[in-house]
């Protein structure tokens, strides 16, 4: 158990541009999780995957932000055409379901310049 | 929806002083309750996790309560050292969501 692994740690990218996070949750976890979290507020739920199928969107996820999970593994997340009000953290957590408790990475900290 | 309240927002204490940090959710119908500390720039580390038919849980010199009836929890940090500096976030989990309440910034002075 390595726990839940996020890359890029850190992301700066012009305003317009395209970018797109990784996290490769726990293993035998089938729930993952994406949040994002501004500064001083707590984190915001963004989706959910159970195995390779998103169950569950917020409205906060534009049309502009979409998430895969293939093959119920790793996940990414692409934001297109970023803003500057993108800039926040984005963490990733994984579950073996609601019971249980929630494991989160270290996050990939977006700046959009 | 759930909205999960923590109070204070931000705490100073001396080192070696006991504290209680709390927690007030809306909704009683939650799964479980789990504490999390976050350090400036970094993710969530779990901290305690409380299931709902459960009304405490300790780990070290930490202990959390749950009342889910009146929609609290409090979390308890014994003899506080500036290594506790950080910041405490309180999470209530539905069906498929954890509610974050805003946390509370914890600085213990040496």
């Amino acid at each position: 158990d390595t726990g839940v692994s996020q890359n890029p740690r850190h992301k700066i990218t012009k305003r317009g541009q395209n970018v797109t996070f990784r996290c490769d949750p726990i293993s035998e976890h089938n729930r993952l999780y994406w949040y994002r979290q501004t500064l001083g507020q707590g984190p915001e739920f963004l989706t959910y995957f159970q195995n390779e199928a998103q169950l569950e969107k917020s409205r906060l996820l534009s049309d502009r932000f979409s998430a895969e999970r293939p093959k119920g593994s790793f996940s990414t997340l692409e934001i297109q055409r970023t803003e500057q009000g993108d800039s926040a953290m984005y963490l990733c957590a994984s579950s073996q379901g609601h019971l249980y408790g929630y494991t989160f990475g270290s996050g990939t900290r977006l700046t959009v310049v | 929806k759930q909205e999960v309240t923590q109070i204070p927002a931000a705490l100073s204490v001396p080192e070696g002083e006991n504290l209680v940090l709390n927690c007030s959710f809306t909704d009683s119908a939650i799964y479980n309750l789990q504490w999390f500390r976050q350090d400036p720039g970094k993710g969530l580390t779990s901290l305690l996790l409380i299931q709902s038919s459960q009304r405490e849980q300790t780990s070290g010199r930490l202990n959390a309560s749950l009342d889910k009836s009146s929609g609290r929890s409090t979390l308890y940090i014994a003899a506080s050292q500036p290594g506790d500096s950080a910041t405490y976030l309180c999470a209530v989990t539905g069906a498929n969501n954890l509610f974050f309440g805003t946390g509370t910034r914890l600085t213990v002075i040496p």
